[in-house]
């Protein structure tokens, strides 16, 4: 596709259940982000991935907080039994390579709004 | 660590006034610079970035910022604005490694109005 693709686009779970969020990145580009979007804390810094790897997974907030990528293309971010603060609108963002750093901009998708009630 | 400080969290304006957004920024060894645009229902966009050179950054849709060194600001600008320009415009900053680790401002609601 055109642009970086999130799915669902909504989703609402009951406290105590696991999700799966899932981005598809821009065909070609080989960084991966996560960022948060919540009411309390802002945007927020989730995870990385170059290629498959994730160089840095600091701002992951719990260990029910995962994440894998495969191929180099599709990501997906799992909570494990979710708690009323992991509601977010969770965000992917894609960009080409590294060596070509910072002008190659961010390209986001539009989210997951996560619910739990 | 890194922080952002947009202290406007909403800006009213007329159309074809002119617009300043103010982002402050606090670090202890030099960073980049961004500003993001977010209209309702889209996904996240840049208007502009500082990564070195002149001062003076224009990006986007006739927005423009300044690099401040010395009052670690990074204001953004507009000298005539559209009903089009109604957003929450973040600004956010990130540390030269190598990757886009930004961290970010709470963002300003800017609200054109005729």
């Amino acid at each position: 596709g055109a642009g970086v693709s999130q799915s669902p686009s909504n989703k609402v779970t009951e406290k105590g259940k696991d999700v799966e969020l899932r981005c598809d990145p821009i065909s070609g580009h080989t960084a991966l982000y996560w960022y948060r979007q919540s009411l309390g804390q802002g945007l927020e810094f989730l995870i990385y991935f170059q290629g498959n790897s994730a160089p840095d997974k600091s701002g992951l907030p719990s260990d029910r907080f995962s994440a894998e990528r495969t191929g180099g293309s599709v990501s997906t971010l799992t909570i494990q039994r979710t708690q009323q603060e992991d509601s977010a609108v969770y965000l992917c963002a894609s960009s080409l390579e590294l060596s070509r750093g910072y002008n190659s901009p961010l390209h986001f998708g539009n989210g997951t709004r996560l619910t739990v009630t | 660590a890194q922080s952002v400080t947009q202290l406007d969290s909403q800006v009213p304006v007329f159309e074809e006034a002119p617009v300043e957004l103010r982002c402050n920024y606090s670090s202890s060894v030099s960073v980049y610079l961004f500003w993001y645009v977010q209209y309702p229902n889209q996904g996240l966009q840049l208007l502009l970035k500082y990564l070195s050179g002149s001062t003076l950054v224009k990006g986007i849709n006739g927005f423009e910022a300044e690099f401040n060194k010395s009052q670690t600001s990074f204001h953004l600008r507009k000298p005539s604005v559209h009903i089009s320009d109604t957003a929450e415009y973040f600004c956010a900053v990130t540390l030269n490694t190598g990757f886009q680790k930004l961290v970010f401002g709470t963002g300003t609601r800017l609200l054109v109005s005729p």
